[in-house]
C-alpha cells in the first residue's frame, strides 16, 4: 500500500524567508506525485506535478518541488514566500497500478509572517 | 469552465439521521473520486467512479456508505445511519483522463453530533 509522510505539521516563518515542505512516500512502483494546497477558505488547487522527465518541477506561484527517486522525496520548496503563501500545503502520490487514487500526507499548515 | 461542485457546503444532523451529500464533477469527466478528511487526520480516498460504474470502492469505511452515479454525470454519497466518527470534511474530485489532475471541489463539512 502507498503512504505518504510529510515531516512538518506547521511552519511559521516570515516574509521573504525560504520555505522547504518534506515529503517522503512509500511506494515500490511507479508513481506520480503532486502538490497540493488549500488557501484559507479557498477549494484544494495544483500546485505542481510530476509524472515523468525532469525531476525538477516548477509549478505555480513561483514553486518547485524535486523529485529524488533514491530517497523516495518530493520536497517543495519556494525560495522567497509571501504573505498571501499563508495556507496548507498537501503532497500526494498515485499510481496506475493501485487504481489511480491519491494518498495524502497530514498536511503541513504554512503561516508566513508579514 | 465551471469548476467541481459539492452541495451542501455544510451539513450538521443528530446521530442515527441519514444525509445526502452531492458532487457535481466538471463536465465531461469521466472520474469522480470522493475523498474524506476526518479533522486532525490526513485526506482518505473513499472511491472511485469511471462513468457510472465503480471503479474502486476499497476506500469505503462501512456499509453504511453508499455511493451513486446514475447516468455517469453528478454523484451522491449517503451515509445511514450517520455516526459521530463521521463528522469530517468530504471532498470530491473529477479528472479528465485516469492519470492526469484531479479537480477538486470545495467539500461538504459534515457535523454528526
Amino acid at each position: 500500500a502507498q503512504s505518504v509522510s510529510q515531516h512538518n505539521h506547521h511552519v511559521i516563518l516570515s516574509e521573504a524567508a525560504s520555505l522547504e515542505l518534506g515529503c517522503n512516500y512509500s511506494y515500490g512502483g511507479t508513481v506520480n506525485l503532486f502538490w497540493y494546497v488549500q488557501y484559507p477558505g479557498q477549494h484544494l488547487q495544483l500546485l505542481l506535478k510530476y509524472f515523468s522527465g525532469d525531476p525538477l518541477v516548477k509549478g505555480i506561484k513561483g514553486f518547485e518541488a524535486e523529485f529524488i527517486k533514491s530517497k523516495f522525496s518530493f520536497n517543495l520548496r519556494k525560495p522567497s514566500v509571501q504573505w498571501s503563501d499563508t495556507a496548507e500545503y498537501f503532497c500526494a502520490v498515485n499510481a496506475a497500478a493501485a487504481g489511480n487514487k491519491l494518498t495524502f500526507g497530514g498536511g503541513t499548515r504554512v503561516l508566513v509572517k508579514p | 469552465e465551471a469548476g467541481v461542485t459539492q452541495f451542501p457546503s455544510h451539513s450538521v444532523i443528530e446521530k442515527g439521521q441519514t444525509v445526502t451529500l452531492r458532487c457535481d464533477p466538471i463536465s465531461g469527466h469521466d472520474n469522480l473520486y470522493w475523498y474524506r478528511r476526518v479533522m486532525g487526520k490526513e485526506i482518505k480516498f473513499l472511491l472511485h467512479f469511471v462513468k457510472e460504474s465503480k471503479q474502486d470502492e476499497s476506500g469505503m469505511p462501512n456499509n453504511r456508505f453508499l455511493a451513486e452515479r446514475t447516468g455517469g454525470t453528478y454523484s451522491t454519497l449517503k451515509v445511514q445511519p450517520a455516526e459521530l466518527e463521521d463528522s469530517g470534511v468530504y471532498f470530491c474530485a473529477s479528472s479528465q483522463l485516469l492519470v492526469g489532475e484531479q479537480y477538486f471541489g470545495p467539500g461538504t463539512r459534515l457535523t454528526v453530533t
